[in-house]
């Protein structure tokens, strides 16, 4: 199975600031990384696929790079709804398998 | 509109099994693919199972010798059952929707989820 690493595990900082967010496939996912938000109360919501396509919907201050093993998400000029927990998850093969998950607080 | 609704019991035995049900509206399981998504308290998301369009199956390793997904496209719901139940498997279960069905699977839908207990 692919194992993802995501880093870091918690994130704090301010409305206007930009973050990013690792995910390390154990082995060449191509491009094949997805990622999700989690906001309690709401369902989860599909922000991007294939590494760096933005799902419908999605603002274009979030975004994604990467390929093979190493993938960058990047949340530019953060807005207060952005607060939430953020998944990576690869769907180049079966099994999938997700990343542990990153936690953004305000700071 | 698309929605998923994940129902069942809160509380099961340890040993026992674990039948939940998710029930789909705004499209039809005969178009996409419906998978199953568990994530223990505290812990990661864990890809279970998923049901194919065609009704074709295909599990987790790690779960398949326990699992089992079938369907019901009259009544637009997807069953999971899941036997020899551990404290382990402690966690809420999420059904979720295939973005495309000829792809390796991402989720443009989720349930809210249903937490299930494994306790005697």
């Amino acid at each position: 199975d692919v194992q993802m690493t995501q880093s870091p595990s918690y994130l704090a900082a301010s409305p206007g600031e930009s973050v990013s967010i690792s995910c390390k496939a154990s082995k060449s996912i191509n491009t094949y990384l997805a990622w999700y938000q989690e906001k309690p109360g709401k369902t989860n919501k599909l922000l991007i696929y294939s590494g760096s396509t933005l799902q419908s919907g999605t603002p274009s201050r979030f975004s994604g790079s990467g390929s093979g093993t190493d993938f960058t998400f990047t949340i530019r000029s953060l807005e207060p709804e952005d607060f939430a927990v953020y998944y990576c998850q690869q769907h180049n093969e079966y099994p999938l398998t997700f990343g542990s998950g990153t936690k953004l607080e305000i700071k | 509109q698309v929605q998923l609704k994940e129902s069942g019991p809160g509380l099961v035995q340890p040993s026992q099994t674990l039948s939940l049900t998710c029930t789909v509206s705004g499209f039809s399981l005969t178009s996409y693919n419906v998978h199953w998504v568990r994530q223990p308290p505290g812990k990661g998301l864990e890809w279970m199972g998923r049901m194919r369009y065609n009704g074709d199956t295909s599990y987790n390793s790690a779960l398949k010798s326990r699992l089992s997904i079938s369907r019901d496209t009259s009544k637009n719901q997807v069953f999971l059952k899941m036997n020899s139940l551990q404290t382990d498997d402690t966690g809420t279960y999420y059904c979720t929707r295939d973005r495309l069905i000829t792809t390796v699977a991402n989720f443009d839908y989720w349930g809210q989820g249903v937490m299930v207990t494994v306790s005697s």
